[in-house]
């Protein structure tokens, strides 16, 4: 069974505090690894995809890494207008439809 | 360009009434989806469409209906409401979902509508 975990649930940091989050997932035949970024109360904004084991993808403070079995989200020196849901999902060659995970929320505090 | 939008944004219903929530893309975009999203949950697909006219299940369809009539317009009912539809309603619109296209299937999502059903 197609499957995502994202861990932690939530995370709190100092900024300029790096880390990195974490999503594992369980695909037969992944073609694709999607990032998005949620602010309350708003739709799920896209931040990158990722298709192939060592690949990576970099977006100011944010860079994406992938393996066969987990994707990382480093997070640089986190400023507080980074806090959001950060939501992982996968999608399957043999199912279009994206699997998501549950997020991790993260806080960063000034 | 307005991308993805969904009406109303808040509703309140009454168990057993019916509402319809609206969903309009400018992106010319051939599929579109509907999700839920639960506290603690994932995403979870309740409907989409892979072109006008089209209509498919998703993960948790029961209790909700769906039209397609034109390619920019993703319809969702509720024929009878219960407390356990209670959530944050999300459409979403992509290029293609064709494992054929080749291309990236990035899903563009709305601002989401909060129906909460007493």
């Amino acid at each position: 069974e197609d499957q995502v975990t994202q861990s932690p649930e939530a995370l709190r940091l100092q900024e300029g505090e790096s880390s990195s989050l974490n999503c594992s997932y369980t695909v037969s035949g992944l073609r694709g690894l999607f990032w998005y970024r949620q602010d309350p109360g708003k739709g799920p904004e896209f931040l990158f995809t990722l298709y192939s084991a060592g690949e990576e993808k970099e977006k100011e403070r944010l860079k994406a890494t992938l393996t066969k079995k987990e994707s990382f989200l480093h997070i640089t020196a986190p400023k507080p207008e980074d806090s959001a849901t950060y939501l992982c999902a996968v999608q399957a060659y043999s199912n279009y439809q994206l699997i998501w995970g549950a997020g991790t929320k993260l806080i960063i505090k000034p | 360009n307005a991308g993805v939008t969904q009406t109303p944004k808040f509703r309140v219903l009454k168990t057993g009434q019916s509402m319809t929530l609206l969903c309009a893309q400018d992106m010319n975009h051939e599929y579109m989806y509907w999700y839920r999203q639960d506290p603690g949950m994932g995403l979870r697909l309740i409907h989409y469409s892979v072109g006008e006219g089209t209509t498919a299940k998703g993960e948790v369809p029961d209790g909700y209906n769906v039209s397609r009539l034109k390619k920019q317009n993703f319809l969702l009912g509720l024929e009878s409401a219960a407390p356990s539809q209670t959530s944050v309603y999300f459409c979403a619109s992509s290029y293609t979902g064709s494992r054929l296209a080749g291309g990236p299937d990035t899903q563009y999502f709305g601002p989401g509508t909060r129906l909460t059903v007493l």
